[in-house]
């Protein structure tokens, strides 16, 4: 079974730094690509990076370009979000996710139960 | 950006109704298109790849289709389960878009 644990999440304050992770297990880590999906309290669902599974590609959401970083540790199962330059409006709960090998066609089809990040002085 | 339009953004409906939410693609998406169940607290689930592909273990009273850059989730007969948030999102280009959502309430 599929398993995707978020881990990282906490208080900070605007300005601030954060680092999410996600361990993956049940899975060859290293043949996914991988997403951070985010979601802030009581709103939708907005996609937030991706990573190849050999790291060669990278995209982000404008919204988070230039301030978050996401990268990869195949030998650890391991996927990471660096947070930089914390706004509140980046308050939101974290998911990582899964492309199936089918690729992008196949939906997110394996999601962690998530991560709160809350930005506030 | 691929901007997607969802409707409706609420629907109530009883046990039993057939009900459809639509999603409108502002360019043409191929069929990267893929729907989500979301029950409060919990992470999405993925129900329909590939616009009208069912996933394992989801009941065959959900469906999806495709018109042009128009999308449908159908569910057939609702069950007491089935009442949560429901998005659609694209996949064929980046940033990769969701719909707003359409929040599925009892009647």
């Amino acid at each position: 079974e599929v398993q995707l644990v978020e881990s990282g999440g906490g208080l900070v304050k605007p300005g601030g730094s954060l680092r999410l992770s996600c361990a993956a297990s049940g899975l060859t880590f290293s043949r996914y690509d991988m997403n951070w999906v985010r979601q802030a309290p009581g709103k939708g669902l907005e996609w937030v990076s991706y990573i190849s599974s050999a790291s060669n590609y990278i995209y982000y959401a404008d919204s988070v370009k230039g301030r978050f970083t996401i990268s990869r540790d195949n030998s650890k199962n391991s996927l990471y979000l660096q947070m930089n330059s914390l706004r509140a409006e980046d308050t939101a709960v974290y998911y990582c996710t899964r492309l199936p090998l089918t690729g992008p066609i196949g939906g997110l089809d394996s999601w962690g139960q998530g991560t709160l990040v809350t930005v506030s002085s | 950006d691929i901007h997607l339009t969802q409707s409706p953004s609420f629907l109530s409906a009883s046990i039993g109704d057939r009900v459809t939410i639509t999603c409108r693609a502002s360019q043409v998406i191929s069929n990267y298109l893929a729907w989500y169940q979301q029950k409060p607290g919990k992470a999405p689930r993925l129900l329909i790849s590939a616009a009208s592909t069912l996933q394992v273990g989801v009941p065959s009273r959900f469906s999806g289709s495709r018109s042009g850059t128009e999308f449908t989730l159908t569910i057939g007969s609702l069950r007491p389960e089935d009442f949560a948030t429901y998005y659609c999102q694209q996949l064929n280009n980046f940033p990769y878009t969701f719909g707003q959502g359409t929040k599925l309430e009892i009647k």
